[in-house]
């Protein structure tokens, strides 16, 4: 069945440093590839995704990669501050299904 | 505009008894999620909703949990007989579209369910 893994679980950063975290996907059909930021006491919020036919995307301190062929993709977080801290998650949906899978999640601390 | 809204955003429940979760989408939204997440770990699929069928109820964890939308709008997600598992925060989301790709999911803020 389609599985989502994530890495790190946890992960703390200097302040200004930037902040990597990457997912793999089982399923070769899936062709979309959110990214969630969730705060405490909050739903999951969308801050970036990307389609399979593109392999980067940008928005400002944010940038997702996707491999189609490793079947990995990543989230790039740049000069990182105090408000990035936050658990992320990773999806990924495929075209013959309406629902998306989750990663474990990755709980970003940014260190002052 | 209005997001998401859930209720209660808490609840604590006896093992044993019966609870209702309740989902407001945002208005017009077609398709409509249910999530549920343990303590530090992701979000499990649960069912989705498009309109007021469901094609897809496979994430349900056992005959115990059922749900409901009606007017293409409220979602009512009902546990029966609760068990201690069965304690975590569940999320519902909706979004314009189920059967577009790259269409968002809105999340409300979650009913957390405590069963003692």
């Amino acid at each position: 069945g389609e599985n989502v893994e994530q890495h790190p679980s946890t992960l703390s950063v200097q302040e200004g440093d930037s902040a990597v975290i990457k997912c793999t996907y089982s399923d070769s059909a899936s062709n979309y590839f959110p990214w969630y930021k969730q705060e405490l006491g909050k739903g999951p919020q969308l801050i970036i995704d990307i389609r399979s036919n593109v392999g980067e995307k940008k928005d400002q301190r944010i940038a997702v990669t996707l491999n189609k062929t490793a079947k990995h993709f990543s989230l790039h977080i740049t000069e990182t501050q105090p408000e990035d801290s936050a658990v992320y998650f990773c999806a990924a949906r495929y075209s013959s299904a309406s629902k998306i899978i989750f990663g474990s999640g990755t709980r970003l601390s940014i260190r002052p | 505009g209005a997001g998401v809204s859930q209720s209660p955003s808490n609840k604590v429940t006896e093992k044993g008894k019966d609870v209702e979760l309740r989902c407001d989408p945002i208005s017009g939204h077609t398709a409509l999620y249910w999530y549920r997440q343990s303590l530090g770990q992701g979000l499990e699929f649960l069912i989705y909703f498009q309109g007021n069928s469901a094609p897809d109820k496979s994430g349900l964890p056992s005959d115990r949990f059922s749900a409901e939308r009606t007017g293409g709008s409220v979602s009512t997600l009902t546990i029966q007989r609760t068990q201690q598992e069965d304690s975590a925060v569940y999320l519902c989301a909706s979004s314009p579209n189920g059967r577009t790709v790259g269409a968002e999911q809105y999340f409300g803020p979650g009913t957390r369910l405590t069963v003692t």
